[in-house]
């Protein structure tokens, strides 16, 4: 079985301050991660993931995360936040097989502030 | 442009009523997924399947049942409403790589 901790519930910053929310997950297998964010009355958008290859990933607005497989991480981060990225994240695992359902974290709530 | 749609939106009901939450895809999409979330819990799945007449139950399947007749769509009922099952429902739909594709979301109150 797989596991996702997703190490803070909130975290505030203010705008233009660069941002990390962690992940780390546990599982006997080769994985696949992803980030997802949620912004308020909305379903889930797919921000970035990592299937394999390099292991830092690029995803849409601005976003990045590093997989390290000895860590057992994929924390996201970006450089400089605005107040639009105030939403709420989920970590995800997944067993790597197109038949696997998702392991999603609690989630983070990031809050931008000017 | 591909997409998933839930119907109702918002829905308000009574404990012992049976619900249809209603779940249609048009990603061509073998895969489905039906989630709730809740605040504290995350998001929990109910049910999934992996393609018509297949369908499995997950972490949180008591007092929910679904059936796949066709590739597009994944009904989800509530046999018997409880309060306990207020939540947010959302459907998914997932490709080969595992990736999932999330709809706008269902709020249902119990009352």
């Amino acid at each position: 079985a797989q596991s996702v901790t997703q190490l803070d519930s909130q975290v505030p910053v203010f705008e233009e301050a660069p941002v990390e929310l962690r992940c780390n997950y546990s599982s006997s297998v080769s994985v696949y991660l992803f980030w997802y964010v949620q912004y308020p009355n909305q379903g889930l958008q797919l921000l970035l993931k990592y299937l394999s290859g390099s292991t830092l990933v690029k995803g849409i607005n601005g976003f990045e995360a590093e997989f390290n497989k000895s860590q057992t991480s994929f924390h996201l981060r970006k450089p400089s936040v605005h107040i639009s990225d105030t939403a709420e994240y989920f970590c995800a695992v997944s067993m790597n097989s197109g038949y696997s359902t998702l392991t999603f974290g609690k989630g983070t709530m990031l809050l931008v502030s000017p | 442009d591909a997409e998933i749609t839930q119907s109702p939106r918002h829905k308000i009901t009574e404990t012992g009523r049976q619900v249809t939450l209603a779940c249609h895809q048009t990603w061509n999409h073998n895969n489905m997924f039906w989630y709730r979330q809740d605040l504290g819990h995350g998001l929990r799945l109910i049910h999934y399947s992996y393609g018509v007449q297949d369908t499995n139950k997950g972490e949180v399947s008591d007092g929910y049942s679904v059936s796949r007749s066709n590739t597009e769509d994944l009904p989800l009922t509530l046999e018997s409403a409880a309060s306990s099952q207020t939540s947010v429902y959302f459907c998914a739909t997932g490709d080969s790589s595992d990736t999932q594709y999330f709809g706008p979301g269902t709020r249902l109150t119990v009352l």
